[in-house]
């Protein structure tokens, strides 16, 4: 059965720092790796999307990255900024449906 | 493209009516839908998997019975949830895979949410 982890579960950093969000699953059949924000009370936004043939994805001030053989991702955020204070999900795609982490939640402080 | 709507975004009900969600994809054709659950400041649970013109597949522990998913097109898929209780007030999520339509098949695209409250 296919387990997320994602760690840390917070971090609150001051604005313009660059981070580091993880994500760890067990199965390495994957699909695909998606990292997603979620701002309080709302729904899902996706971010950036990593075929398993892929080793990493960009999008402007975000990067994730994929080592399916560790069963490991990560998500680089540059030059933080207080807009981005969210929670952030992973979530793997194998013969299952989604399956997500709990999540980190980011608290940029300006 | 690839947008997904829900419809509504929030409602509250009194203990024991019934709330019908639609999940809407509005600019492709969704074979399967999913139906997720959040609880505050926890991750999505995912509770039954939609295949138009199929029976729902549910996940352990989900009431069939409770929590009733309908796929009547490639568009819509309806949770209605029955004889609600306060224990079912949660935040609802669908998400629908376009079977790759879009070239990256397998990934999810997701409504907004539905937040119930039941008194």
């Amino acid at each position: 059965k296919q387990e997320v982890t994602q760690i840390p579960a917070a971090l609150s950093v001051p604005e313009g720092e660059n981070l580091v969000l993880n994500c760890s699953f067990t199965d390495s059949a994957i699909y695909n790796l998606q990292w997603f924000r979620q701002d309080p009370g709302k729904g899902l936004t996706s971010l950036l999307l990593i075929q398993s043939s892929q080793r990493e994805q960009t999008s402007g001030r975000l990067n994730a990255s994929l080592d399916k053989s560790s069963g490991r991702s990560t998500l680089y955020i540059a030059a933080s900024q207080p807009g981005d204070s969210a929670t952030y999900l992973c979530a793997v795609a194998g013969n299952t449906p989604l399956v997500f982490g709990k999540g980190t939640r980011l608290s940029v402080i300006a | 493209g690839a947008v997904v709507s829900q419809h509504p975004s929030r409602v509250i009900c009194k203990s024991g009516t019934s709330v019908k969600i639609e999940c809407r994809s509005l600019d492709f054709q969704a074979t399967t839908m999913f139906w997720y659950r959040q609880f505050p400041k926890k991750s999505l649970m995912l509770m039954a998997t939609s295949n138009e013109g199929s029976k729902a597949t549910y996940e352990q522990g989900v009431e069939k019975d409770k929590f009733l998913i309908n796929h009547a097109s490639l568009t819509l898929s309806t949770l209605t949830v029955t004889s609600a209780h306060p224990e079912d007030s949660s935040f609802y999520i669908c998400s629908a895979n376009d079977a790759g339509t879009s070239g990256r098949p397998y990934e999810q695209f997701f409504g907004p949410g539905t937040r119930l409250t039941v008194l």
